[in-house]
């Protein structure tokens, strides 16, 4: 069984155009991620969601938002997909904020906006 | 700022020892954490440091050194699978993990 999994895999889509990505955790884990890795292939982080309380990453646009409707789904919507929105996005999880609880990452959705 | 140091990438051969460094200014610090990804695949988890000291796990080591900001993850007997990037992680005072860039590890025959 996949323990983080989110779809799609590969999405190519135009400027301008809104988009989601799935994402889900059958792990019981509280917290949930959403990332960004570019082609510098630094992992940036999103958003946090523990609880139903949402952490945002200050920096990101607000053309992004999270979406969660049970403790086992964190979706991202993203609006008016601009060409500097192409990257790697990945979802995690994890049991708790704190301590040496590692964050499980999904497959990542490679997401190419022409 | 919040800042993680790596080198780019490092070239090693099979069945050698290598050892990949991480530097680090973070707000704060509650533990640091090594990932491995492959190409086209999600960093899977390698190892967690929060105490001062060598942590080992088989053919792989990591240490930590808070006074310094420093922690080393180390591969030994090398194998063609490790050829992966290495990624070091510093979770904040906030309990957000802060990431390197990662560490592109190619081993040789």
């Amino acid at each position: 069984d996949t323990a983080v999994s989110q779809t799609p895999k590969y999405l190519v889509t135009q400027m301008g155009n809104d988009k989601s990505i799935k994402c889900e955790q059958n792990l019981g884990h509280d917290t949930m991620y959403w990332y960004k890795q570019d082609s510098k292939k630094f992992l940036k982080i999103m958003f946090s969601y523990n609880n139903k309380e949402l952490i945002i990453n200050e920096t990101v646009p607000n053309r992004f938002s999270p979406k969660s409707p049970d403790k086992a789904h964190l979706n991202l919507h993203i609006n008016s997909l601009e060409l500097g929105d192409s990257a790697v996005y990945f979802c995690a999880s994890s049991p708790q904020t704190g301590g040496g609880t590692e964050a499980f990452f999904g497959q990542g959705t490679r997401l190419t906006v022409v | 700022g919040q800042n993680i140091d790596q080198p780019t990438e490092m070239t090693a051969t099979e069945g050698a020892i290598v050892q990949i460094n991480c530097t680090y200014q973070t707000s704060g610090f509650n533990g640091l954490f090594w990932y491995q990804q492959h190409a086209g695949e999600a960093p899977t988890f390698l190892s967690y440091n929060v105490l001062d000291g060598l942590e080992e796990k088989g053919r792989f080591s990591s240490f930590l050194s808070r006074s310094k900001g420093y922690s080393y993850l180390l591969l030994k007997e090398l194998q063609m699978k490790d050829s992966a990037s290495y990624l070091c992680a510093v979770r904040d005072s906030n309990y957000q993990l802060i990431w390197g860039a990662g560490t592109k590890l190619i081993i040789k025959p």
